[in-house]
């Protein structure tokens, strides 16, 4: 069975600061995974995904994971937080033929 | 239109009516799914289609039915709900079911209120 936790309900970050959302996975098996975000009203939209071909992806708006099977971790940074990157980020795991299993999010606020 | 679009965005219904949630994807895929979204609580799957025939009802109560009358449209029927069923219920479609590292593309949401 898989499994996916986020440390952290809550981050808040100054705007220019570096973000780092925390992001643990459980699969029996190589698992392929997922970072969504989702902004006020609105569905959710794919950041970046891992597909095993390399361990570090890099995503849209600047944001970046590293997959690490060692810490079975796939945390997100962005080097320097924008305003505009407030919003509510999920991870999420799947295993090549099991539905996908969302984390329980992590909101980020940004600090002027 | 491009994307996933959903209607309606808002809907406040009473516990006795009956609504129909709508769903269509332009993007040529033939999975499409139902998603509720609690404040608090994790993302709850609740119906997956794949080529037009439901392969997951994740122990959804009977007061929602699905419907899926091609792989482009899926519809929520709701009737009876109760207050507790309030909440943004979000539409997905991906090009499959279990291909492996397949994206979900997702709706803006239908933000239920249920009085």
């Amino acid at each position: 069975a898989q499994s996916v936790t986020q440390l952290g309900s809550h981050v808040s970050v100054s705007e220019g600061a570096l973000v780092l959302l925390r992001c643990n996975y459980s699969s029996s098996v190589p698992p392929y995974l997922f970072w969504y975000v989702q902004y006020p009203n609105q569905g959710l939209q794919l950041l970046l995904k891992y597909t095993s071909a390399a361990t570090l992806v890099k995503g849209i708006n600047g944001f970046e994971a590293e997959f690490k099977k060692s810490e079975t971790s796939f945390h997100l940074t962005k080097p320097s937080a924008h305003m505009s990157d407030a919003a509510e980020y999920f991870c999420a795991v799947k295993t090549s033929y099991d539905k996908v299993i969302f984390g329980p999010g992590t909101s980020l606020s940004v600090i002027p | 239109e491009t994307g996933v679009t959903q209607t309606p965005r808002h809907l406040v219904m009473g516990m006795t009516n009956k609504k129909s949630l709508k769903c269509e994807q332009h993007l040529g895929h033939n999975a499409m799914y139902w998603y509720k979204q609690s404040a608090k609580k994790p993302l709850e799957l609740m119906f997956v289609y794949n080529f037009k025939e439901q392969t997951e009802n994740n122990s959804v109560p009977s007061r929602f039915s699905p419907e899926c009358p091609n792989s482009s449209h899926l519809f929520l029927h709701l009737h009876t709900l109760q207050p507790e069923d309030s909440a943004l219920y979000l539409c997905a479609s991906s090009p499959q079911t279990g291909a492996g590292t397949d994206t979900q593309y997702f709706g803006p949401g239908t933000r239920l209120t249920v009085l």
